[in-house]
């Protein structure tokens, strides 16, 4: 079985600039989630999905971060304008509908300079 | 509100000792617990979980946990660790309801050959 795509696994920008990380789930898992993992500091929810409908994003900076998953299957993460405290490690991780166990991609990490 | 405190930053062992990590949780209501590991290099994987039933789970690769609900505890053990067992441990928790993951912050373990 595949496991969670993420692309791509380093990302440096400048304050200010745009970027983009993409990830695939696994097949069939409805429930997709984006984390951020600052160094030190455990992973940190910022939105969660089931199928394309958005179930959780209080965590998310909405001024700056947006997310979208469309079709229901691979998932979009937005950062515009990034800032400096912005770098960090994204996690994406999906589950089946009700699933206990979350599965993780290997992230992608982002540097601001 | 929820919060997973692991007391241990870093722990470093020789190979065959034995290993005890710390999670104590804060939530009113019931949870479900995780332990997950990152290898060098490698995404987040399960190592075990309790939901309900034995409060001693056991896991993949000789761990276990053990759920004390009085001291609102789940600490990760295994009685022997092998220098492969050199990873980040994080403890995580859902509660009823909710099915993305609380994490703490981590602790790191090294094992001298």
């Amino acid at each position: 079985e595949a496991g969670v795509a993420q692309s791509p696994r380093y990302k440096i920008i400048e304050k200010r600039q745009s970027v983009a990380f993409w990830c695939n789930p696994i097949s069939g898992h409805a429930t997709l989630y984006w984390y951020q993992q600052i160094l030190g500091q455990g992973p940190k929810l910022l939105i969660q999905f089931q199928n394309n409908g958005v179930v959780d994003d209080s965590q998310l900076p909405k001024d700056r971060f947006s997310a979208e998953r469309l079709k229901g299957v691979d998932s979009t993460l937005k950062i515009q304008p990034a800032k400096l405290e912005d770098s960090a490690v994204y996690l994406c991780a999906s589950s089946s509908y009700g699933g206990a166990e979350a599965f993780f991609g290997q992230g992608t990490r982002l540097t601001v300079v | 509100a929820q919060s997973v405190s692991q007391h241990n930053h870093h722990v470093i062992l020789s190979e065959a000792a034995s290993l005890e990590l710390g999670c104590n949780y804060s939530y009113g209501g019931t949870v479900n617990l995780f332990w997950y590991v990152q290898y060098p290099g490698q995404h987040l994987q399960l190592l075990l979980k309790y939901f309900s039933g034995d409060p001693l789970v056991k896991g993949i690769k000789g761990f276990e946990a053990e759920f004390i609900k009085s001291k609102f505890s789940f600490n990760l053990r295994k009685p022997s660790v092998q220098w492969s067992d050199t990873a980040e441990y994080f403890c995580a928790l859902t509660w009823t309801g909710a099915n993305n993951l609380f994490f703490g912050t981590g602790t790191r373990l090294t094992v001298i050959p």
